[in-house]
């Protein structure tokens, strides 16, 4: 078993549609849920980090942690199609990221 | 947040040489790291870049093969030696000041022949 569980999809939702992205964990020493998004042909791009349970919020953005479940979602609000990318996330332990497979999400206008 | 920079982004090299990608941060960072991705993969650490000090690397990485140099705190190289066609991937630098924000560089990828 993974240490992080993603579904590598693809996704594919309608341009407007709210997106949900999640990971299961199973190691409960991360503390940080970090949720990257790569562009193709690109690094990854640091969107949200969030610590322990809970939730945060950025714009369209919205990070979940459940730590009682060891489950992460990303929420993403009126998709649009420069959303259409792959995303991935990542828990720290130590110094070190421990990654997802990446879901690739495609926006269809 | 940190804006890294590698060089080459690209390249086509015979099997049996050997490529140094070099990563610039523009500001000075505690940690950089050497990733690999597959196309349409996830990432796999292959070492830390340590300043002064030799590489940590992980299971599966040896020194021989991933040579890496830091030699202050805004600069690393990473050596793909003595190539094969396995070696063909998208190599990438990271940097951390934190023990959880890593930013990344846009990634070299190398093709061996």
């Amino acid at each position: 078993q993974k240490e992080v569980e993603q579904d590598p999809g693809p996704l594919s939702v309608p341009e407007g549609a709210i997106v949900s992205l999640n990971c299961t964990y199973s190691n409960s020493a991360f503390q940080y849920f970090m949720w990257y998004r790569q562009y193709s042909r690109k690094g990854p791009e640091l969107l949200m980090y969030t610590y322990s349970s809970g939730n945060k919020e950025d714009g369209r953005f919205t990070a979940q942690v459940d730590k009682s479940s060891k489950y992460i979602s990303l929420f993403i609000r009126d998709s649009q199609p420069s959303d259409s990318a792959t995303y991935l996330c990542a828990m720290n332990y130590n110094y070190q990221l421990i990654w997802g497979a990446g879901t690739k999400l495609i926006i269809k206008p | 947040s940190a804006v890294i920079s590698q060089k080459p982004s690209r390249d086509i090299c015979q099997r049996g040489t050997s490529l140094t990608i070099q990563c610039q941060v523009d500001s000075q960072v505690t940690m950089m790291f050497w990733y690999r991705q597959q196309p349409g993969q996830s990432l796999t650490l292959i070492a830390t870049a340590n300043q002064g000090s030799e590489a940590t690397y992980e299971s599966g990485f040896v020194i021989d093969k991933f040579p890496i140099s830091r030699p202050n705190l805004t600069f690393s190289t990473l050596t793909v030696s003595n190539m094969s066609p396995e070696d063909s991937s998208i190599y990438l630098c990271s940097a951390a000041d934190s023990s959880y924000e890593q930013y990344f560089g846009p990634g070299t990828r190398l093709t061996v022949t």
